[in-house]
């Protein structure tokens, strides 16, 4: 059974700190693997997906990176911004379970003034 | 959220009662899901199509069921709802198949379900 999970569980920094987030599955037979964000009482905003064939993907201040080996993801943001506050998770897709996406439980950001 | 709304919002209804959360999108996209999110166990898949009329289940489909009739609309039904059934219930839509490896989903803004 594909489990997703992040690390730290909740994150705190001062403005203009660039940051990493952390997601990690235990299957490395995935289709893809993707980066929400989401904002107390909202939907899900996808930010970046990575096909199984990719190493990166970068959006604006945001790049993602998989190592489908070591079933590691990376989400980087570069020069943070308080409105870049929100809870961040990732998503696997993999190949075997139908289409299911398994989801880590996000990291909480907070981006201080 | 543009193109897809859930409705109603916010219900609080009591144990054995019926339940029928509405999902409409506009964007004629053929991939439509049902996902709760609860604390401590992320989201999960309930139940997804991949047109009209075809529907599967997913990780927790216990409890619940699905009608497509039209591309637009995909119901999530309680039968009976149940305590354990309190969540916040989030639609989704692609464009593309999960198989494809760029299947992009959108998410709507989420109904939040009380069961007392």
């Amino acid at each position: 059974k594909q489990e997703v999970t992040q690390i730290p569980a909740a994150l705190s920094v001062p403005e203009g700190e660039n940051l990493v987030l952390n997601c990690s599955f235990t299957d490395s037979a995935i289709y893809n693997l993707q980066w929400f964000r989401q904002d107390p009482g909202k939907g899900l905003t996808s930010l970046l997906l990575i096909q199984s064939s990719q190493r990166e993907q970068t959006s604006g201040r945001l790049n993602a990176s998989l190592d489908k080996s070591s079933g590691r993801s990376t989400l980087y943001i570069a020069a943070s911004q308080p409105g870049d506050s929100a809870t961040y998770l990732c998503a696997v897709l993999i190949t075997g379970g139908g289409n299911k996406l398994t989801f880590g439980t996000g990291t909480q950001l907070k981006v201080e003034l | 959220d543009a193109g897809i709304t859930q409705s109603p919002r916010h219900k609080v209804t009591e144990t054995g009662t019926p339940v029928t959360l509405r999902c409409h999108q506009t964007e004629n996209h053929r991939y439509m899901y049902w996902y709760r999110q609860d604390p401590g166990h992320g989201l999960r898949l309930i139940h997804y199509s991949y047109g009209v009329k075809d529907t599967d289940k997913g990780e927790v489909s216990d409890g619940y069921s699905v009608s497509r009739s039209k591309t637009e609309d995909f119901l999530l039904t309680l039968e009976s709802a149940t305590s354990s059934q309190t969540s916040v219930y989030f639609c989704a839509i692609s464009e593309l198949g999960p198989r494809t490896g760029a299947n992009v989903l959108t998410f709507g803004a989420g109904s939040r379900l009380t069961v007392l």
